[in-house]
């Protein structure tokens, strides 16, 4: 079964709005996780890395006041697009390293927004 | 940073043909996997190969890491096979996996 879940899968909201998605790892604990974001058609862009109990990183050019991460907890971290505009509209997905086996990074199902 | 180009970017089979996809990468990497995307966006893990050759089914991949690539085979390929591949690598402690430009594969019947 599935060992990194994201929720929600599908999400429409109207621009000026914001959207939370939430990443969590169900049987182990994730000091790190890792945000990207896929366009239609494209490669997985890295937008940052999730710390629990401190800031995130984010990665060159990704605006960290426009995408909002929150590591509050080993298993729980969130991504929050604040005032979405259509551009934001995109596939988002959460990955996580289970630390008990080697160096495995497990992917949660991916979370769709569109921006109307 | 790390650079990962894959090949051949878009792939058509008939339905039982064999097909290899490759990976190169620019830098040493201490984690290397490889992913097949479904149509709903889902990531599957394949295989974790940071060196070496292993086997699954009908699948196979081999990374020679001196070399900077990685090899995925795919024999007898079925419909359910199309989708997106992708090779991801890291070479750092915090395993930040970088992705590959994908191969998109396409398995007619």
């Amino acid at each position: 079964g599935a060992v990194v879940s994201q929720h929600p899968s599908w999400v429409i909201c109207k621009s000026g709005t914001s959207v939370k998605i939430e990443c969590r790892s169900l049987d182990f604990q994730a000091t790190t996780m890792f945000w990207y974001r896929q366009f239609p058609k494209q490669s997985l862009m890295l937008m940052a890395t999730s710390n629990e109990g401190s800031k995130a990183t984010y990665e060159q050019g990704v605006e960290k006041d426009k995408f909002l991460i929150n590591h509050a907890s080993l298993t729980l971290s969130t991504l929050t697009v604040t005032s979405a505009h259509p551009e934001d509209s995109s596939f988002y997905i959460c990955s996580a390293r289970d630390p008990r086996g080697p160096n495995t990074i497990y992917f949660g199902e991916g979370s769709w927004l569109t921006v109307v | 940073g790390i650079q990962v180009e894959q090949s051949p970017p878009d792939l058509i089979l008939q339905e039982g043909a064999n097909s290899t996809l490759r990976c190169n990468f620019s830098d040493s990497v201490n984690n290397l996997q490889w992913f097949h995307q479904n149509p709903w966006g889902q990531l599957i893990n394949l295989f974790y190969i940071p060196s070496g050759t292993k086997q699954n089914g009908r699948l196979s991949a081999t990374t020679v890491a001196t070399e900077r690539y990685s090899l995925l085979y795919i024999s007898s390929s079925q419909t359910t096979d199309s989708g997106v591949y992708f090779c991801a690598v890291a070479n750092t402690g915090f395993q930040k996996l970088v992705f590959g430009t994908g191969t998109r594969l396409l398995v007619s019947p």
